[in-house]
């Protein structure tokens, strides 16, 4: 089976920088996802990672370390419209392109 | 603008009642998903159709029954269903190919059962 685990909810300031963990077991591995929620509205996706490093796209960057089966999404210059629930989710190998969410992280970013 | 559309955006019904949801993709992808979001919990997959395959999560109650008739358009067929199914029903679909191949999802439909 796979197992994904996020904090379930943290806070953070405006302009400030949060990072936000997950940590995975999965039998095998094929690509880690983060999606970015709104409340009410659909995920949508924010980037990928397959090999170790750091991914940086803007004020978002994503992290992996497949040895360790952990990844963070880093959130910089943090704006009211950062709050929503970020999804983390784990592609398993085996030609599987199915991933497997974790529970989600609500970030609330106050004045 | 997603590029998933669903229809209807809520719906109420009762337990006795049978209703369709509706999805379409404009992406041209070739595979389709329905997940279940209730709150707390992760995103529940509950059935994929693929390059004409379909997937099914076994947990998964058979008063919730699909239809790919195309690789544009998914339906989610339900009857009978009980109170604890109301939730947030997301269609996506992703172009299954090496490589990212990530999610694209709908708005949902907020379904309420009484």
């Amino acid at each position: 089976g796979q197992n994904i685990d996020q904090p379930t909810e943290m806070t953070a300031t405006e302009g400030a920088i949060v990072q936000i963990n997950c940590t995975y077991q999965t039998s095998g591995f094929n690509g880690l996802f983060w999606y970015q929620q709104h409340a009410g509205e659909a995920p949508t996706f924010l980037s990928y990672n397959v090999l170790d490093g750091l991914e940086e796209k803007g004020r978002f960057s994503s992290f992996l370390s497949r040895s360790k089966g952990y990844s963070y999404l880093l959130l910089k210059e943090l704006q009211m419209k950062d709050s929503a629930s970020y999804l983390c989710a784990v592609r398993a190998s085996g030609g599987s392109y199915i991933p497997t969410f974790g529970r989600g992280t609500s970030l609330i970013v106050h004045p | 603008e997603t590029g998933v559309t669903q229809t209807p955006r809520h719906l109420v019904m009762g337990m006795t009642n049978k209703k369709s949801l509706k999805c379409e993709q404009h992406l041209g992808h070739n595979a389709m998903y329905w997940y279940k979001q209730s709150a707390k919990k992760p995103l529940e997959l509950m059935f994929v159709y693929s390059l004409e395959e379909r997937v099914e999560n076994n947990s998964v109650p058979s008063r919730f029954s699909p239809e790919c008739p195309n690789s544009s358009h998914l339906f989610l067929h339900l009857h009978t269903l009980q109170p604890e199914d109301s939730a947030l029903y997301l269609c996506a679909s992703s172009q299954v190919v090496s490589g990212s191949s990530e999610q694209f999802f709908g708005p949902g439909t907020r379904l309420t059962v009484l």
